[in-house]
């Protein structure tokens, strides 16, 4: 019940194309979505992230779709360069009483073809 | 965001021994997390450390092998005690909150 399920593991997308994660999530006291990026040999950042009150939200290139009902969210990368070739990580984060939780999605492997 | 960064970036260790790796933070945080990530894989949260209280470990983790410091508001340690090969991985200290975490760039411990 605490798992994100991250997919897929791996995606190849031509240069200028749409990049798309999916993740989902079991248990419902998650109430924020971030996105990160990681580039090799570098510590993960925070790329974007989402309310579940929101269905949608973007920033400029990168979009997050949220669907509170299926509780599944994914992220969309528009005109995709390959820059944007990383890992991403989806995760789902809680308050809890005395300390906070984030739970990360097992990654993506990224790469955009030149 | 706070600038965050490690000591050592990477270390090769023999089985048995421990290492010590330290983080150290640009300004005041009240909550700094440790995380393990093993090649390839997603992050895992060890524990998290709150100044002037025990860090609290999540379910695998123990503070006989993962003794943890956090002196100030700027710095914290993480111990690696009595390593194996199984404790090779990329060991990754943040600061934030429940809903964003700023990320050091990393140790990445080889043990032999």
């Amino acid at each position: 019940q605490q798992q994100v399920k991250q997919s897929p593991q791996s995606l190849i997308v031509q240069k200028g194309g749409i990049s798309i994660i999916n993740c989902a999530y079991e248990n419902t006291a998650f109430d924020y979505f971030p996105w990160y990026q990681q580039f090799p040999g570098k510590g993960p950042a925070l790329l974007i992230a989402i309310r579940p009150d929101v269905s949608e939200k973007k920033e400029g290139r990168f979009t997050i779709s949220f669907n509170k009902s299926a509780k599944q969210f994914s992220l969309h990368i528009m005109d995709s360069q390959p820059g944007d070739s990383a890992t991403y990580f989806c995760a789902a984060s809680m308050k809890r009483n005395r300390d906070d939780k984030i739970i990360f999605g097992k990654g993506t492997r990224l790469h955009i073809l030149p | 965001s706070a600038v965050i960064s490690q000591k050592p970036s990477r270390d090769i260790c023999q089985r048995g021994t421990s290492l010590t790796i330290q983080c150290q933070v640009d300004s005041q945080v009240t909550m700094m997390f440790w995380y393990r990530q093993q090649p390839g894989q997603s992050l895992t949260l060890i524990a998290t450390a709150n100044q002037g209280s025990e860090a609290t470990y999540e379910s695998g983790f123990v503070i006989d092998k993962f003794p943890i410091s956090r002196p100030n508001l700027t710095f914290s340690t993480l111990t690696v005690s009595n390593m194996s090969p199984e404790d090779s991985s990329i060991y990754l200290c943040s600061v934030g909150d429940w809903r964003e975490q700023y990320f050091g760039p990393g140790t990445r411990l080889t043990v032999t």
